[in-house]
């Protein structure tokens, strides 16, 4: 079964910094990898997604993801965090079998003070 | 920019009433998804529906549920008596294909069950 993990309930960055939120996966066959961020009372929104090709994703807002394949990991990564980016953080793996459903992790919640 | 819609926001009904959230998914999309988040906790899937019917459905997706899309734009999902755990968040979703293209999700009905 296909299955996503976000290790960190939450991340504490302060602005400028970089910012990492991990995010490991197990799949039976590709992996087909997203990330969505959610702000209060809002809906998720899509920021990049990994399908094929190169490892490193580009996506909204300057957010970029490392696809590691021996690390089953999918990160997303920001190099100067801005307090605007403070959300909640979900990942998300495709489950192409049948209706192609999104699986998410629990969410990660990160704060960027000033 | 196409976006998902859905109305109302926020429901409000009593246990043991039916209730039906609509959604108007992306006009070119095929793939259309319910998902629900009860507060502070991850997005889970509930159904997904192509070609008009079901492809798949979770084991939350009981008697009690079900979807429909009565016209060539609309796609609801309808609760019959409702429960207080069912009080959630509901997110309505859309892709042209169920793999490797993006979900886009709609802001989502806030139901409040009393």
């Amino acid at each position: 079964a296909q299955s996503v993990a976000q290790p960190e309930d939450q991340v504490n960055v302060a602005e400028g910094n970089p910012l990492t939120v991990k995010c490991t996966y197990s799949v039976s066959g590709n992996p087909y990898l997203f990330w969505y961020v959610q702000y209060p009372n809002r809906g998720l929104q899509f920021l990049l997604k990994y399908i094929t090709g190169d490892n490193l994703v580009k996506g909204s807002y300057g957010f970029e993801a490392e696809f590691n394949k021996s690390q089953t990991s999918f990160h997303l990564k920001k190099p100067s965090a801005l307090v605007s980016d403070s959300a909640l953080y979900f990942c998300a793996v495709r489950d192409i079998d049948q209706g192609g459903k999104l699986i998410f992790g629990q969410g990660t919640e990160l704060s960027v003070k000033p | 920019e196409p976006e998902v819609t859905q109305t109302p926001s926020h429901q409000v009904t009593q246990m043991g009433q039916e209730v039906i959230l609509r959604c108007v998914p992306i006009s070119n999309h095929l793939y259309f998804y319910w998902y629900r988040q009860i507060l502070g906790q991850k997005v889970e899937f509930l159904v997904s529906f192509y070609n008009n019917e079901i492809s798949e459905k979770s084991e939350i997706f009981d008697d009690q549920f079900s979807v429909e899309r009565p016209d060539g734009s609309n796609f609801t999902l309808k609760i019959r008596s409702t429960k207080l755990e069912d009080s959630a968040m509901y997110f309505c979703a859309s892709s042209v294909t169920r793999s490797t293209d993006t979900q886009y999700f709609g802001p989502g009905t806030r139901l409040t069950v009393l």
